[in-house]
């Protein structure tokens, strides 16, 4: 089985300084991992993926994301956010076997003050 | 490249009415999605297609019926309304079922039944 946790629904930070978003997973085969970005009335946009390549995915608009399998944990970050990142993101976890299944995190909610 | 198209964008419905949402894409991906997304819950997947003339169940099917008669195309029918889904319904598209491939989003259909 597999399954995905996003630790914060809303995390807030300062134009400027940097962001963290954490997402830890579960998964009982290679998994890949995925972070979407949801704008309002939008729908999600790709931000990175990780597919068992390099544990360090740089993703759009400056995001990075590195895979951690000791902590089973992918969490999202960048150096310096910008009022245009203000949005919701989603962590989703995949993985392959002959049940391939797809789950999103419940999403954290990225406020950024002025 | 439009991407991934839903129709309509809002509508409002009263309890036992019908109605089909529309998702056209322009990749020619083989699979296709819809999903549900609930304020807390994330997406939930309502029922996908792995190629034209297919359709399987997701996660939460029950009152819902899909269709998909050309591969561009996939319909979402409501046949009885009802309040609880009143939510916001995604379509997307991948080029296969793979892991590791990413799915491309339309914008959203914003149904609300009163």
């Amino acid at each position: 089985a597999q399954s995905v946790t996003q630790l914060d629904s809303h995390v807030s930070v300062s134009e400027g300084t940097p962001v963290l978003l954490r997402c830890n997973y579960s998964s009982s085969y290679s998994p890949s991992l995925f972070w979407y970005v949801q704008h309002p009335n939008k729908g999600l946009q790709l931000l990175l993926k990780y597919t068992s390549a390099a544990t360090l995915v740089k993703g759009i608009n400056g995001f990075e994301a590195e895979f951690k399998k000791s902590e089973t944990s992918f969490h999202l970050t960048k150096p310096s956010a910008h009022m245009s990142d203000a949005a919701e993101y989603f962590c989703v976890v995949s993985q392959t076997n002959r049940d391939d299944k797809i789950i999103f995190g419940k999403g954290t909610r990225l406020h950024i003050l002025p | 490249n439009a991407g991934v198209t839903q129709t309509p964008k809002f509508r409002v419905l009263k309890t036992g009415q019908s109605m089909t949402l529309l998702c056209a894409q322009d990749m020619n991906h083989e699979y296709m999605y819809w999903y549900r997304q609930d304020p807390g819950m994330g997406l939930r997947l309502i029922h996908y297609s792995v190629g034209e003339g297919t359709t399987a169940k997701g996660e939460v099917p029950d009152g819902y019926n899909v269709s998909r008669l050309k591969k561009q195309n996939f319909l979402l029918g409501l046949e009885s309304a009802a309040p609880s889904q009143t939510s916001v319904y995604f379509c997307a598209s991948s080029w296969t079922g793979s892991s590791n491939q990413p799915q491309h989003f339309g914008d959203g259909t914003r149904l609300s039944i009163l």
